[in-house]
């Protein structure tokens, strides 16, 4: 069974620094790409950025480049998305997907259960 | 940016159909997926590339596409239905990703 297991709920205070994990099983963790996701609190699905780990070819939404960093490390099957100056405004919900290598296979399949991060002084 | 839309909200009677409709400059050129989300749920994909159905999902889930506008429609909607649904697609060039404004279905 393909699964994503993301890392566990996170409380941080502003200014602080994160990493959250999800980590693939059930396929070739390096055949896929691997996206992340943002809900805040009652709004919306937003594409962070995504990252391919058989090569860590990376690519990050305009909103979202410069503020936060995907990485990977294929030896242990787990991507990461990492902040080194938390803001209140971070707080949300953070979903992984996985989507198949290839121009036309753009959907995310399956979904991480989310990692839920409260940033609060 | 590119940006995906969708109304905020569909309201629908048990058996009847909904459809929602997901709107942008860049679908005639990629495909859409569409998403449900249940409240403290992940979201989970019921349509590919315009109106294939993963395995799995009901038969009453279906996608179309014409021009620069995608319908999701429900028929014999059921009370399991009611959730928020998100389309999402690629931009022209296919490298970076969008997903719709969100559409929150009520079963009446």
């Amino acid at each position: 069974e393909v699964q994503l297991v993301q890392s566990g709920a996170e409380v941080k205070k502003p200014g602080e620094s994160l990493k959250i994990s999800c980590k693939g099983s059930g396929y070739s963790f390096t055949s896929y790409w691997i996206g992340w996701v943002r809900q805040m609190p009652g709004k919306g699905l937003e594409w962070m950025g995504i990252i391919y780990p058989g090569d860590s070819d990376t690519r990050y939404s305009p909103s979202f480049q410069g503020q936060v960093t995907i990485s990977a490390d294929k030896s242990i099957s787990t991507a990461y998305l990492q902040w080194s100056s938390l803001k209140a405004s971070d707080t949300a919900m953070y979903y992984c997907a996985r989507k198949k290598s290839g121009y036309v296979y753009n959907w995310f399949d399956p979904w991480g259960q989310g990692t839920l991060v409260t940033v609060s002084s | 940016s590119y940006e995906l839309t969708q109304p905020p909200s569909v309201s629908v009677s048990p058996g009847q159909t909904a459809r929602i409709t997901c709107s942008g400059d860049a679908l005639p050129k990629q495909y859409a997926y569409w998403y449900q989300q249940k409240p403290g749920q992940a979201p989970v994909l019921v349509i590919y590339k315009d109106s294939e159905r993963p395995s799995g999902i009901p038969e009453r889930f279906s996608g179309s596409s014409s021009g620069t506008t995608v319908t999701l429609t429900i028929s014999g909607v059921q009370a399991e239905d009611e959730a928020d649904y998100y389309c999402q697609s690629a931009d022209s060039s296919g490298t970076l990703y969008v997903f719709g404004t969100g559409t929150k279905v009520t079963v009446l």
